[in-house]
């Protein structure tokens, strides 16, 4: 079954530190990945994607993810956490190349970042 | 708008009432998405239009679920018979290529 996991529910971290939030995949293909980001009472927001070419892709706010697809992860880091970083990620896959096709997400994972 | 809108953001109703809610994708975009969020099953996609094509309702828990896109624009995500089950979070996302942009999410609270 095509899956996404995000092995951790909550990822702390001091403001100033880099920060990861860890992402794995098992889809067949070559996938698209993806990472929003949830805020309280708010939808997501896009953050960045992979589709194809370099492995390290940058995304919104700082943000940038690495794929490796050797190991099926696609991990979000930031160099210098900010305390407004602070809210909910999900990492997500569209199995199929050509985009148009429903996204499968992980269960999320809060990011508490403290001044 | 310059971006996904959903109505109504809230919508609290009895247990066995059928409810509709609304999405208006991002203008010229030509696939448009709904999920749900809730904090059992996390977010699942539930439905999703391209263009002219027949969509594709795979997601759909059961048939009490329905849903349409007139025009290739607006699309309502109509519940009949609500359950306390159907209380979550209802997302809609349109897409323009590879990325789907999502709209705020309508509440929706089944008493």
């Amino acid at each position: 079954a095509q899956s996404v996991a995000q092995p951790e529910d909550q990822v702390n971290v001091a403001e100033g530190n880099p920060l990861t939030v860890k992402c794995t995949y098992s889809v067949s293909g070559n996938p698209y990945l993806f990472w929003y980001v949830q805020y309280p009472n708010r939808g997501l927001q896009f953050l960045l994607k992979y589709i194809t070419g370099d492995n390290l892709v940058k995304g919104s706010y700082g943000f940038e993810a690495e794929f490796n697809k050797s190991q099926t992860s696609f991990h979000l880091k930031k160099p210098s956490a900010l305390v407004s970083d602070s809210a909910l990620y999900f990492c997500a896959v569209s199995p199929f190349s050509g985009g148009y096709n429903k996204l499968i997400f992980g269960a999320g994972t809060r990011l508490a970042v403290h001044p | 708008g310059a971006g996904v809108s959903q109505s109504p953001s809230n919508k609290v109703t009895e247990k066995g009432k059928d409810v509709e809610l609304r999405c208006d994708p991002i203008s010229g975009h030509t696939a448009l998405y709904w999920y749900r969020q809730s904090l059992g099953q996390g977010l699942e996609f539930l439905i999703y239009f391209q263009g002219n094509s027949a969509p594709d309702k795979s997601g759909l828990p059961s048939d009490r679920f329905s849903a349409e896109r007139t025009g290739g624009s607006v699309s309502t995500l109509t519940i009949q018979r609500t359950q306390q089950e159907d209380s979550a979070v209802y997302l809609c996302a349109s897409t323009l290529r590879d990325t789907q942009y999502f709209g705020p999410g309508t509440r929706l609270t089944v008493l």
